[in-house]
């Protein structure tokens, strides 16, 4: 089993839907999350931290589910720019190093 | 402030020949990371460096790959020999500690003839 799964879709959703992706992990010890963007042909960014108590940036919530090991995001209101490849990351249990789920891709639709 | 910079940006070598592809993270990024992403597929970790502690080579996928890192500044990643599937973007990030924030570089871009 990956240490982090996702969905890798495509997701095809028309301008101004609500999208929502989860992304599970397997090490119970993971204590840091995050949701980086990769558009085509370059290279991954920060979207946003994933903090225990979820939080918000805009049209974007992130989520954490300790007890079943995922984490969620939602998109509100899609934007054609939003389209792109969404990587949910997850430190490797009590380790520092960083492992990225294989992305899942959103292609928003005018 | 300047971010990761990697180099050469493309790379075209022939099969057989030995590369080497450069890494300057951001000043002060006691983390670095390289990975490997072939076109259309998700990042392969392939190395991982925290301060003076022992790499984690544990992604690397034969003897034929290599990486070093000078201190907290400049790393390399050999490939040498190289073949067909080596051809994939190298990218390399860096974090301020280890579990945080990576931020990436633009990539090498690798095709092995």
């Amino acid at each position: 089993r990956k240490e982090v799964e996702q969905d890798p879709g495509p997701f095809n959703v028309p301008e101004g839907a609500t999208v929502a992706f989860n992304c599970t992990y397997s090490n119970s010890a993971s204590q840091s999350f995050f949701w980086y963007r990769q558009d085509c042909r370059k290279e991954p960014k920060l979207l946003m931290s994933v903090y225990s108590s979820g939080n918000e940036d805009g049209r974007f919530t992130a989520q954490l589910n300790r007890a079943s090991q995922y984490i969620s995001l939602l998109i509100r209101d899609s934007k054609l720019s939003d389209s792109a490849t969404y990587l949910c990351v997850v430190n490797s249990g009590n380790t520092g190093k960083l492992i990225f789920g294989q992305g899942t891709t959103l292609q928003v639709k005018p | 402030g300047a971010g990761v910079s990697q180099s050469p940006s493309n790379k075209v070598t022939e099969k057989g020949k030995d590369v080497e592809l450069r890494c300057d993270p951001i000043s002060g990024h006691t983390a670095l990371y390289w990975y490997r992403q072939r076109l259309g597929q998700g990042l392969e970790f392939l190395i991982y460096f925290q301060g003076n502690s022992a790499p984690d080579k544990s992604g690397l996928p034969s003897d034929r790959f290599s990486a070093e890192r000078t201190g907290e500044s400049v790393s390399t990643l050999t490939i040498q020999r190289t073949q067909q599937e080596d051809s994939a973007v190298y990218l390399c990030a860096s974090s301020w500690d280890s579990a945080k924030t990576q931020y990436f570089g633009p990539g090498t871009r690798l095709l092995v003839l």
